[in-house]
């Protein structure tokens, strides 16, 4: 099946820094990505769906300003959590498909553990 | 609104006994319904998806699921359980929104497998 990457797997900063968080389809194009967050023992939470050159659609209650997201190619989209605090602490998990048709499978990537001290 | 439900947090079962972990759902309209694997600090893997057709779905590594509309269930099923199946199964219904098809997940079931 496809591959998704993200980097770094594991990030560990200081409250009220930034983090950037990568996520890349490596052997397909993937025109639609997805961010989701995931708790301790909990299920994952879409945080935001990306096209490619376009504005990403934001859940309810997730803060635009604090997460950006920015899918600038086909293989690339980025999550920068902003002025990060400990309760920004979390699992952060990407997803992309490649063709924007229904049913076609979403790739995961491998997930990146944030701590925020 | 669409919805899926995992009732059980946790599945134990004995190696070599088959194993259900189950899943039901609310939709309306036609469910598309997905089966993931999570291993620890890991992504996601796909296991199977039911679309249309046989309500008997085969998939990756033996599992299989059983999609029942009259029921609203999409059960995962294994006849034989492994040590190394051991790990998060989450259950999640496609749905349109946000310009997009998008998943909803259950909250998952821990299954444990013991030698």
């Amino acid at each position: 099946g496809a591959v998704v990457s993200q980097h770094p797997s594991w990030v560990i900063c200081k409250s009220g820094t930034s983090v950037k968080i990568e996520c890349r389809s490596l052997d397909f194009q993937a025109t639609t990505m997805f961010w989701y967050r995931q708790f301790p023992k909990q299920s994952l939470m879409l945080m935001a769906t990306s096209n490619e050159g376009s504005k990403a659609t934001y859940e309810q209650g997730v803060e635009k300003d604090k997460f950006l997201i920015n899918h600038a190619s086909l293989t690339l989209s980025t999550l920068t959590v902003t002025s990060a605090h400990p309760e920004d602490s979390s699992f952060y998990i990407c997803s992309a498909r490649s063709k924007p048709g229904t049913f076609n499978e979403q790739f995961f990537g491998p997930g990146t553990r944030l701590t925020v001290l | 609104a669409q919805s899926v439900a995992q009732p059980e947090d946790q599945v134990n079962v004995a190696e070599g006994n088959p194993l259900t972990v189950k899943c039901t759902y609310s939709v309306s309209g036609n469910p598309y319904l997905f089966w993931y694997v999570q291993y620890p600090n890991r992504g996601l893997q796909f296991l199977l998806k039911y679309i249309t057709g046989d309500n008997l779905v085969k998939g990756s590594y033996g599992f299989e699921a059983e999609f029942n509309k009259s029921q609203t269930s999409f059960h995962l099923k294994k006849p034989s359980a492994l040590v190394s199946d051991s790990a998060l199964y989450f259950c999640a219904l496609l749905y349109s929104g946000a310009g997009s098809y998008q998943l909803t997940f259950g909250k998952g079931t821990k299954l444990s497998v013991i030698p």
